[in-house]
Parts: structure tokens; C-alpha cells; sequence
């Protein structure tokens, strides 16, 4: 079953404006990832959020988690005609050395030249 | 720096017929190695993942099977296809480490036809 819940499903913006897409979560967590997908390729690791970090920045993104609401957002500031992508959230979980990432269903964005 | 190799990078089979999914990843030892299925508009489902050399774990029942015969070769194979296995399979590694993230090919388009 899936652990992350991205909402929207899909989001279409101009390009300079700003990006939010949120995720929620049902269980506890130690981190939280972001991950985004050109169409048709793999996936690409944005940035990783702790369970006891709040807020994170990465250049033009900025992550939130509240573990309280079980939920995370990813914030693209300033957006670019080549952030359209599709973007993913995913909870993980370790199990004998191994990561198990459960990944939400994602959100398609479209940035609009 | 480290790389992943995941071929083909589109395949089309016929029901019944035999698959063989090929990952190696460059640059890195003792990786952990996973493959995912992602469904189309859908988010990712793990299938199988190694932590060593001919260890393989299975995280859900299915038609598939996985080898790892050597540290850096992850094989996704299949006996007989079944139309439900059509899908874009993804391979991808991490170092094994808490918080370190997972880094994907560019995956496989299968269809079964």
C-alpha cells in the first residue's frame, strides 16, 4: 500500500511563479525524501528531510515535515520551464540494512513559458 | 563518480515468453541494489533488493525473480510473462548508509503483448 500521498495530483503554473506540492503520510517515519521524474526516466533524488529536521533548503526547494500532521511539502521558488517533471515523496524504512522506500503516487507539475 | 546501467531501455515480449532485466552500477562496492515497478501515472512499487552478493529479497508474491551473482549486477528475470507484468522497471543503488538516498537508471519500458 502507499505510505505517501501527494496532493495535487497535478499542477500547472507560469513559469517564475512558485510550486507546492504537499504530502501526507500514515505511519512513523525516519526520513522523508523527495525524488523527481523527467517523463520516461528515473527518478532523481531532490533532498531527504529527518524526522526531527522541520525545514531544509536546497537551492530553489524548500522542504517542510510536520511528524504532529504526518505530513511534507516541497516548495520550488521562482519555477523554470525545466522543472516540469513529475515529483514524488516517499517515506523510508530500514530493514536489514536495506532502504525500503514507499512512495507516494506523485504530482505531475507543468511550468507554462 | 558512480554510475548505473539499466538495459534495455524498451522491450516488447509476448505472454509465455522469458525476461531478463540487466543493472550494473559503476564507481561504488558493496551496493545495495533494488528493483522497483512503476505503473503507468503511478508511484513506485519495490520488488525485490540485495544486500550482498546472492542475497535476494522478495517484497511481494509475484512472477518474478531476482539475482545478484555479482556485487555490482542486479538481474530482474521472469519464466513466462504474464500481460500484467508490462510496466517501467527501475534499478537503483544506495551505499547502505542511513539517510543515504537512492539513486536510479533510466529504467525499462516493458510490454507484454
Amino acid at each position: 500500500s502507499q505510505q505517501g500521498e501527494e496532493d495535487p495530483q497535478a499542477l500547472s503554473i507560469q513559469e517564475g511563479e512558485n510550486a507546492t506540492m504537499n504530502c501526507s503520510y500514515k505511519t512513523s517515519i525516519n526520513n522523508l525524501q523527495w525524488y523527481r521524474q523527467n517523463s520516461g526516466r528515473g527518478l532523481v533524488h531532490l533532498i531527504l528531510i529527518r524526522s526531527n529536521e522541520r525545514e531544509k533548503h536546497s537551492g530553489r526547494l524548500r522542504v517542510t515535515l510536520d511528524t504532529s500532521k504526518k505530513s511534507s511539502s516541497l516548495l520550488i521558488t521562482a519555477s523554470r520551464a525545466a522543472d516540469t517533471a513529475s515529483y514524488f515523496c516517499a517515506t523510508d524504512r530500514w530493514f536489514q540494512g536495506a532502504q525500503k522506500l514507499v512512495f507516494g503516487q506523485g504530482t505531475r507539475l507543468t511550468i507554462n513559458p | 563518480s558512480q554510475t548505473i546501467h539499466q538495459w534495455p531501455a524498451t522491450l516488447v515480449q509476448p505472454v509465455g515468453s522469458p525476461l531478463s532485466l540487466e543493472c550494473t552500477v559503476e564507481g561504488t562496492s558493496n551496493p545495495n541494489l533494488y528493483w522497483y515497478r512503476q505503473a503507468a501515472g503511478r508511484g513506485l512499487q519495490l520488488l525485490f533488493y540485495s544486500v550482498g552478493i546472492g542475497q535476494i529479497s522478495s517484497e511481494v508474491p509475484q512472477n518474478l525473480s531476482a539475482s545478484r551473482p555479482q556485487d555490482r549486477q542486479f538481474i530482474l528475470s521472469s519464466k513466462k510473462l504474464l500481460l500484467s507484468d508490462s510496466g517501467f522497471y527501475l534499478c537503483a543503488w544506495d551505499l547502505g548508509l542511513g539517510n543515504s538516498p537512492l539513486h536510479f537508471g533510466n529504467g525499462t519500458r516493458l510490454t507484454v503483448t
